[in-house]
This record gives C-alpha cells, sequence and structure tokens, in this order.
C-alpha cells in the first residue's frame, strides 16, 4: 500500500544550522505531497506542499522539491531558528478532491538549540 | 484561509463514559470530513471519512462501535468515544478538504483525551 517514510528523530541543531529532513514515498500514481509543523500540544499547519513531479514547495525559509525519480521530498532549510523546533510530519494525498485525506510519515522531532 | 475549529481542545473522562469530539468548519462547508488519531512520539492514523448525510467509513481495524461518526451538516462532524478506556486515550484530530477544487487540507487544533 502507500506509505511514507521519513528520517527517525529526535534532530537536535544548533540555531543558524543547516537542516535537511528526508522523506521518501510509495504511492501509486501522482500523488500531491506536503509537509506540515506541528507545535507542542498544537494541531497541525501546513507548512508547503508540491502538486507534480519537480515542483518547488517553499515556505518560511523551508524548501522541499518533489522527485519522482527518486520518490523523495526532503525538507531544507538553510538556517534554522529555536522557533523551529516543533515536529515535521511528510505527507502525501492520492485523492483530488479529497485534500483532507492524508498518508502521514512518522514524524521527525527537531529541537533547536540556542 | 479556511478555519477548522475542533472542540473541547482537551478532556478528561472517567472509564466507561462517552465523549463527544466537535469538528466544525467554520467558514466553509464540508461534505468531507476526516478523524485521525495520534499516539504520542507517533504518526497520525486516519480512522474514518466522515460523510455528510450518510454512514462513516472506517479504515481497517478501527471499531466502528467504538468509534460513532456523524456527519448531520455541511459544516459539522462528531467523533464520539463510547464506553471509553485508559487505552482509549490519545490525541485526536479532525480535518476537513476545501480550497481550490477541495484538494487542500484545514486541520482542527486536536483533542487531548484522557481516560482515567
Amino acid at each position: 500500500g502507500d506509505s511514507v517514510t521519513q528520517m527517525e528523530g529526535p534532530v537536535t541543531l544548533s540555531e543558524e544550522a543547516f537542516l535537511t529532513i528526508n522523506c521518501t514515498y510509495t504511492a501509486t500514481g501522482y500523488p500531491s505531497l506536503f509537509w506540515y509543523v506541528q507545535y507542542p500540544g498544537e494541531g497541525l499547519q501546513l507548512l508547503l506542499k508540491a502538486t507534480k513531479a519537480d515542483d518547488k514547495g517553499s515556505n518560511k525559509g523551508f524548501e522541499a522539491t518533489y522527485r519522482k525519480e527518486t520518490t523523495s521530498f526532503h525538507l531544507e532549510k538553510g538556517s534554522v531558528q529555536v522557533s523551529d523546533s516543533a515536529v515535521y510530519f511528510c505527507a502525501l494525498n492520492k485523492v483530488y478532491n479529497q485534500g483532507g485525506k492524508l498518508i502521514f510519515g512518522q514524524g521527525t522531532e527537531l529541537s533547536v538549540k540556542p | 484561509g479556511a478555519v477548522v475549529s475542533q472542540h473541547p481542545s482537551w478532556v478528561i473522562c472517567k472509564s466507561g463514559t462517552s465523549v463527544k469530539i466537535e469538528c466544525r468548519s467554520l467558514d466553509f462547508q464540508a461534505t468531507t470530513m476526516f478523524w485521525y488519531r495520534q499516539f504520542p512520539k507517533q504518526s497520525l492514523m486516519l480512522m474514518a471519512t466522515s460523510n455528510e448525510g450518510s454512514k462513516a467509513t472506517y479504515e481497517q481495524g478501527v471499531e466502528k462501535d467504538k468509534f460513532l461518526i456523524n456527519h448531520a451538516s455541511l459544516t459539522l462532524s462528531t467523533l464520539t468515544v463510547t464506553s471509553a478506556h485508559p487505552e482509549d486515550s490519545s490525541f485526536y484530530i479532525c480535518s476537513a478538504g476545501g480550497g481550490f477544487l477541495n484538494t487542500e487540507a484545514f486541520f482542527g487544533q486536536g483533542t487531548r483525551l484522557t481516560v482515567v
């Protein structure tokens, strides 16, 4: 079946370090790909998305490129801040007109130290 | 952007009682909503698809008699955890599709359920 795999956490970085969180997926067809962020005790917020191959999603300094050849959607940020500490989820959606139906990776906890 | 409101944010209940969680789309209509469950430090698992005016569709392994879903209007879906037990303690999150051609997901803020 369809699935999403993320690198395990927690990831601990110093402020201004470079961030990469790996995400690979298994799915038939042409899914849309997403990164969501969850702050402690809160729900999920959409960070960025890409709907077709080679698309690059970007937001708040975060970027991810939809690579169909490697079935990947790795999240990157050039310089992290303490406020970026959160859990990051990679997800895919295959049902085009049911945007709320997602398959999530296991989440990667990021901790940024000053 | 579209807003999905979930209530309550947290609830503590005694074993054997039932708890109802509401999920509302505040500024758009949602014919379909989704309920997820998240265990501590784990991912979100889809429990069921809530369909307005019809029965919910449950994912494999989810007890439909334990987790009752009602979607009586285009803006409200409810999840009732019946005869709750400590193992039902979890974080429950709803989502609704919206945006252009219903391709975006909007999440509620989640409900922390603790059964004692």
